[in-house]
């Protein structure tokens, strides 16, 4: 099967940590996105990833930490920094880079801090 | 000028019925407009996408009209179904943005039997 897998299902941090979501893809794909979703504000992006070794912000960066070491795999780490890290994490890939091609999501990982 | 705006915020359809979703965006540099669709605890799929130069895009039940000089679109969900309530969100993008996609705030639609 191709696509896009992502885990945990649920991760639960306590006040303080980091914690790392899983990321990755068979599709071949050259671009991946991390997306956050909140009720009510639809997705916003936090990271993307064109090529390998290379990243950029999104438009909520801040708290957040990528790495792009392998095509297939693009973890996020979320940070002590991020005071408000509760909500649901999407990833999604695409073939080239570009807008014109779909964008694949994953099942997402729903975070939640005690 | 990055924003996309979404409306309705919810809806609600008898089974059989029009749905419809508005979006209006500010950047006229966006040249790609398209729609997912997500269920509870899954991630979007696309579901129908269009491009400027085009004023409607029809695939099945699902229609995007397109009006450029009112920089607005909409998602027309024509007989819909139980089958189709889920959170309906529009997006945009331009081309040489490394393909970055703008969401509106999402729609959830639920559709009565």
């Amino acid at each position: 099967d191709g696509g896009i897998t992502q885990s945990p299902k649920y991760l639960f941090r306590k006040e303080g940590q980091n914690v790392t979501l899983s990321c990755e893809q068979n599709l071949n794909h050259d671009a991946m996105y991390w997306y956050r979703q909140d009720p009510g504000q639809g997705l916003r992006l936090i990271y993307y990833s064109q090529i390998v070794n290379d990243f950029q912000k999104g438009d909520i960066a801040e708290g957040y930490s990528v790495s792009r070491e392998k095509k297939e795999s693009f973890p996020l780490t979320v940070t002590s920094a991020q005071k408000n890290p509760t909500a649901f994490y999407l990833c999604a890939s695409t073939l080239g880079g570009t807008a014109r091609n779909t964008q694949y999501f994953g099942p997402g990982t729903r975070l939640t801090v005690l | 000028q990055q924003q996309v705006k979404q409306s309705p915020q919810s809806l609600i359809v008898q089974k059989g019925g029009i749905s419809i979703i508005n979006c209006a965006y500010e950047n006229t540099a966006f040249d790609y407009f398209p729609w997912y669709q997500q269920f509870p605890g899954k991630g979007p799929a696309l579901l129908i996408a269009i491009r400027p130069d085009v004023s409607e895009k029809k695939e099945g039940r699902f229609t995007i009209s397109f009006n450029k000089s009112a920089k607005q679109f909409s998602l027309h969900i024509m007989d819909s179904q139980p089958g189709d309530s889920a959170t309906y969100f529009c997006a945009a993008s331009t081309g040489n943005q490394g393909g970055k996609l703008i969401f509106g705030q999402g729609t959830e639609l639920s559709v009565k039997p």
